[in-house]
């Protein structure tokens, strides 16, 4: 049973064009996020939700848009993309953010999706 | 900016051999975790030590933490062919609901049989 899985897990697609990728978590957690991993591995956040609501929102171009259509998913939509966008993009979630949850910040990451801009 | 930086950058060792990773970071951090990543796959994540720890075991995996020195080291004693794989530091920063982690660029240890 996957707990935090992401689909597709290969992108193949035309500069310019526009895309999604979808990330759902059975964890029962709070807290979703999305990280660009480069190609030199270097692993940075772009977003993070919680219950549904935008937390973080890091210096990323508006072009990435994140969709929490419930806790249980964090979709990311990216428009116009561009040949700097080629990485491979993380999906995470974590139990959640407050001392009355007990603070668990262990995150549990997605498989990631392979994204190649052409 | 980048907040863990993991040295060496990359690692190799015989099977049997104790591998040590090392992390230093620039601010204060509320704890500081290590995760393992596999090639072609996630982040998984294996210890967590807060700040106010300075040594944490976890099976074969030893953390230690020098909070004065922003400092943090990861040993795997007995390594395995198994144990290949990205390992990256994290530090969590930031308070209530802007708490976040921010990974390192990773050691990537390779295990020789």
């Amino acid at each position: 049973d996957t707990a935090v899985s992401q689909t597709p897990k290969y992108l193949v697609t035309q500069m310019g064009n526009d895309k999604s990728i979808k990330c759902e978590q059975n964890l029962g957690h709070d807290t979703m996020y999305w990280y660009k991993q480069d190609s030199k591995k270097f692993l940075k956040i772009m977003f993070s939700y919680n219950n549904k609501e935008l937390i973080i929102n890091e210096t990323v171009p508006n072009r990435f848009s994140p969709k929490s259509p419930d806790k249980a998913h964090l979709n990311l939509h990216i428009n116009s993309l561009e040949l700097g966008d080629s990485a491979v993009y993380f999906c995470a979630s974590s139990q959640g953010l407050g001392l009355a949850s007990g603070f668990q910040e262990t995150q549990y990451f997605g498989p990631g999706t392979r994204l190649l801009v052409l | 900016s980048q907040q863990g930086e993991e040295d060496p950058q990359a690692l190799s060792i015989q099977e049997g051999e104790n591998a040590t990773m090392n992390c230093s970071y620039k601010t204060s951090i509320n704890n500081l975790q290590w995760y393992r990543q596999n090639s072609g796959r996630g982040l998984v994540h294996l210890i967590l030590i807060r700040s106010n720890e300075r040594e944490k075991h976890s099976g074969r995996l030893r953390v230690t933490l020098d909070t004065s020195k922003k400092s943090s080291s990861l040993l795997i004693t007995a390594s395995r062919a198994a144990d290949t794989a990205s390992y990256f530091c994290a530090t969590a920063s930031g308070g209530g609901s802007a708490r976040q982690l921010t990974f390192g660029s990773g050691t990537q240890l390779t295990v020789l049989p």
